[in-house]
């Protein structure tokens, strides 16, 4: 069955480093999203692609976080600096079409 | 302003009686929603969903209702088992295939 690829599985960094994420999404999977879920809440949306364009980049906190998807087939999501309250997991989406999303299995960040 | 909210955070049943996780939304511009079930330390997993324009869906065990006029949607599972404890949340899509989720319900079925 295919899969969302998504690396590390677990990262720690101190604070004020950078770190970086990687998502692979299912091949021919047009659409690609990556959500942040804060421990105890839901998982919320911090962009989304469409091949390499950015459809919706609204909550993602510019001045520290950059996503791209250069060849819109696999992505990269950097923190620079991290900061403790970025400890989260931060998952990977991809969708064909409008049905729902098939999810990675995420990258639990810890920032001490 | 929470558009999707999940107002149980927890929930504990019995092995073979029902389970039943409630949703409610407040944009009536959603069009379709879903239930994805998560583990601790993986990704969530799409369970079961419902168009708008229907009010009940049903896939083996798990069935889910829509209330439209209250904007409330709600998860049966019948009969519970303890593979079902996990976290379970709720997802509303809106414009550009965007899903909004609730917080989570955390299920806990006892054997």
């Amino acid at each position: 069955e295919a899969e969302v690829a998504q690396s590390p599985r677990y990262k720690i960094t101190e604070k004020s480093q950078a770190v970086a994420f990687w998502c692979d999404p299912i091949s021919g999977h047009a659409t690609l999203y990556w959500y942040r879920q804060i421990l105890g809440q839901g998982p919320e949306l911090l962009v989304q692609f469409q091949d390499e364009s950015v459809v919706d980049d609204s909550q993602l906190p510019k001045d520290r976080f950059s996503a791209e998807r250069l060849k819109g087939v696999d992505s990269t999501l950097k923190i620079q600096p991290a900061e403790l309250g970025d400890s989260a997991m931060y998952l990977c989406a991809s969708s064909l079409d409008h049905y729902g999303y098939t999810f990675g299995s995420g990258t639990r960040l810890t920032v001490v | 302003d929470q558009q999707v909210k999940q107002n149980s955070p927890s929930l504990s049943v019995q092995e073979g009686r029902i389970s039943i996780l409630n949703c409610d939304y407040t944009n009536s511009m959603f069009d379709y929603f879903l239930w994805y079930k998560k583990y601790p330390a993986e990704g969530p997993t799409f369970l079961i969903s419902i168009s708008s324009i229907k009010d009940k869906n049903e896939d083996g065990r798990f069935t889910v209702f829509l209330n439209k006029s209250a904007k409330h949607l709600s998860l049966h599972i019948v009969p519970s088992q303890p593979g079902d404890s996990a976290v379970y949340f709720c997802a509303a899509r809106g414009a550009g295939n965007m899903l909004t989720f609730g917080g989570g319900t955390r299920l806990m079925v006892k054997p």
